[in-house]
């Protein structure tokens, strides 16, 4: 089992709350990510760091923002929550990739049980 | 277009059936493949790197087409708990995955 986890599991709040969603993970890996995924569908990158300091928006434009003081931990936060952010957020983590002359070899990420996000 | 397309299913399948999933992706420059597996309302977990040479592990296969962009997962002797759904996941850059939408599998007694 991968040692990565999430807090709260679930939560419901009401629009205009400001909120924030734990990561945290105790591999030691230098990768974190957040995705967003809709019920039924596909997962959406909105966040990644490199290791600590680093930050970057992902492929899916997100209102939130994260920051990366520690290793270990990799949090997001809505400043104002709205309806349109109800969805399930999944944070993961992966080891350093590897690269030789012709290839590139990717590292599994390990994704947290996900927190389901409602705004009322 | 999406940059990772598969058929979203769902498969039903009888016990010990084999069935195949197809997934084409878009991006030429991509350089791994994988196919993850989502139960209902969990996480997705890696089911299997995918290798341009193929790759089995039990009772899975893969296969990785670069000239069609075009990836495979064959399931033989299908169990219940293989119902789930499956997803094809390409890196197309150091570090970052892109997930298809998934299919879905439904295998019955």
């Amino acid at each position: 089992e991968a040692d990565i986890y999430q807090t709260p599991r679930y939560l419901v709040i009401g629009t205009g709350k400001k909120i924030t969603l734990e990561c945290s993970q105790t591999m030691g890996h230098d990768k974190m990510y957040w995705y967003q995924q809709d019920p039924g569908m596909e997962l959406h990158l909105i966040h990644y760091s490199y290791g600590v300091n680093s930050t970057e928006k992902g492929d899916l434009s997100s209102e939130s923002t994260v920051s990366r003081i520690r290793t270990e931990h990799f949090p997001l936060t809505l400043e104002s929550a709205r309806p349109s952010h109800t969805s399930q957020y999944l944070c993961a983590s992966s080891e350093v990739g590897t690269s030789g002359t012709y290839y590139v070899s990717y590292n599994e990420q390990f994704f947290g049980p996900g927190t389901r996000l409602t705004v009322l | 277009r999406k940059e990772v397309e598969q058929d979203p299913g769902p498969f039903n399948v009888p016990e010990g059936a084999t069935v195949a999933f197809n997934c084409t992706y878009s991006n030429s420059a991509s350089q791994s493949f994988f196919w993850y597996r989502q139960d209902c309302r969990k996480e997705p977990k890696l089911l299997m790197s995918v290798y341009s040479s193929g790759n089995e592990d039990g009772r899975f296969t893969a296969q990785l087409n670069r000239a069609s962009q075009y990836i495979s997962l064959l399931i033989r002797d299908s169990k219940l708990s293989d119902s789930a759904t499956y997803l094809c996941v390409v890196s197309t850059g150091f570090q970052k995955l892109v997930f298809g939408t998934g299919t879905r599998l439904l295998v019955s007694p």
